[in-house]
């Protein structure tokens, strides 16, 4: 059973940039999560895909956004970074969300 | 609103030593409770989940928790403390749907030797 899969593991982006951060779910997973990590604090939900939609969003703007393809991976969008982007975005994925998720390590991005 | 509450950011205990990290929460109908452990620089590992039934769960590595209705809270607890439990720790609370998830801020171990 593989786990969750995130690259890259670390990027460096210039305010203004745009990135998109990738996800392979765990093997069997049709539910994914991506989180905001800011250094110091707790993950913050920023949105979730099930089979393919979007079915839950968190207060975050919409310059991130989203996707989920047939095989259950997802990506993650940012437009127009700023500087409070910096952060570990997680992602994690779930048999439709019922016994919990499993995380992946995270994508440290710094936008400077 | 839910919220999540961890009082403590930071704990130093002594290896062998019992360790309790609190957890309050807000959450208005039955709570779905997480305890995640996150080490340097890893994502997050599941310790243990509240849905309902028994109200004091069993996770992995010797964790358990105990959900308190009354005082909304959900307590980790382990008897004897092992070097290797330093960490940071998070508690959650959402709906079924544990995706959507609320965490706390998160409480740091620190286990002497």
């Amino acid at each position: 059973e593989t786990g969750v899969t995130q690259s890259p593991t670390h990027l460096i982006k210039t305010r203004g940039q745009q990135v998109t951060l990738r996800c392979s779910s765990q093997s069997g997973h049709n539910t994914v999560s991506w989180y905001q990590q800011a250094l110091g604090q707790g993950p913050q939900f920023i949105f979730q895909y099930y089979r393919e939609e979007e079915n839950g969003r968190g207060n975050f703007p919409p310059r991130f956004s989203g996707l989920q393809f047939p095989n259950y991976s997802s990506e993650l969008n940012v437009n127009a970074l700023e500087l409070d982007d910096s952060a570990l975005y997680l992602c994690a994925s779930s048999l439709s969300g019922i016994d919990g998720y499993t995380f992946g390590s995270g994508t440290r991005l710094t936008v400077v | 609103a839910q919220s999540v509450t961890q009082p403590d950011i930071h704990i130093t205990v002594s290896e062998g030593a019992s360790l309790e990290l609190r957890c309050n929460y807000s959450y208005g109908a039955t709570p779905y409770l997480f305890w995640y452990v996150q080490s340097p620089g890893q994502g997050l590992q599941l310790l243990l989940k509240y849905f309902s039934g028994d109200t004091l769960v069993q996770g992995i590595k010797g964790f358990e928790a105990e959900f308190k209705r009354s005082q909304s809270s959900f307590n980790l607890r382990k008897p004897s403390v092992h070097w290797s439990d330093a960490a940071e720790y998070f508690c959650a609370v959402g709906a079924p749907n544990a995706g959507k998830s609320t965490f706390g801020d998160g409480t740091t171990l620190t286990v002497k030797p």
